[in-house]
């Protein structure tokens, strides 16, 4: 495809609910990253993959955040039990080499 | 503890003249820095980087400069047209190690370009 894209664009969840966010990178991209960006704020680094394997998920906030890309493309990010502070836009990149990532629009998430 | 950071919320230019985003960062492990642009709705843009190992890198109207020294690093972009006028990221990224593959951002400069 021409860039990154993610869906939904917007999420809004009521506490405890368990929503998915999804990932779909530039293809040929091995490499594709998941951050958090709080209102105000730059993006937080939540996980990497390279390919299928997930090679650091150190900013993962707590286990009820999951991410999982099978097949080494398509990504999804899984929030469990979704709490207020989990609000926030969501971003996907992917890369060819590593740093310098090409970043998708976005999933704002809204917990209630 | 923030790694990279960005004092300045926002920066106001007239068009025409330099625009200077500056950027501080405490972690001397930093392989690479990148500046990102972002307009809003949308996610950020790569716009330069610069190796650890340089001092100036030049793309066209944008100039990066590290200071290894000072920890401290600038965007200059000359000259500032409307378009310009976004969100700026600066962000430190670790091409080896324990924390290969991660990028850790600022939280970001608005530059307001005026006609």
């Amino acid at each position: 495809g021409a860039g990154v894209s993610q869906s939904p664009r917007y999420k809004v969840a009521k506490r405890g609910q368990d929503v998915a966010l999804r990932c779909d990178p530039i293809s040929g991209h091995v490499s594709l990253f998941w951050y958090q960006q709080a209102l105000g704020q730059g993006p937080e680094f939540l996980t990497y993959f390279q390919n299928e394997a997930q090679l650091d998920k150190s900013g993962l906030p707590s286990d009820r955040f999951f991410a999982e890309r099978p097949e080494g493309s398509v990504s999804t990010l899984k929030i469990q039990r979704t709490q207020q502070e989990d609000s926030a836009v969501y971003l996907c990149a992917s890369s060819l080499a590593g740093r310098k990532q090409f970043f998708g629009p976005g999933t704002r998430l809204t917990v209630l | 503890d923030q790694q990279v950071k960005q004092n300045s919320p926002s920066l106001s230019v007239q068009e025409g003249r330099i625009s200077i985003l500056n950027c501080d960062y405490t972690n001397s492990m930093f392989d690479y820095f990148l500046w990102y642009k972002k307009y809003p709705a949308e996610g950020p843009t790569f716009l330069i980087s610069i190796s650890s190992i340089k001092d100036k890198n030049e793309d066209g109207r944008f100039t990066v400069f590290l200071n290894k020294s000072a920890k401290h690093l600038s965007l200059h972009i000359v000259p500032s047209q409307p378009g310009d006028s976004a969100v700026y990221f600066c962000a430190g990224y670790f091409l080896e190690g324990t924390n290969a593959g991660k990028s850790t951002f600022g939280d970001g400069t608005t530059l307001t370009v005026k006609p």
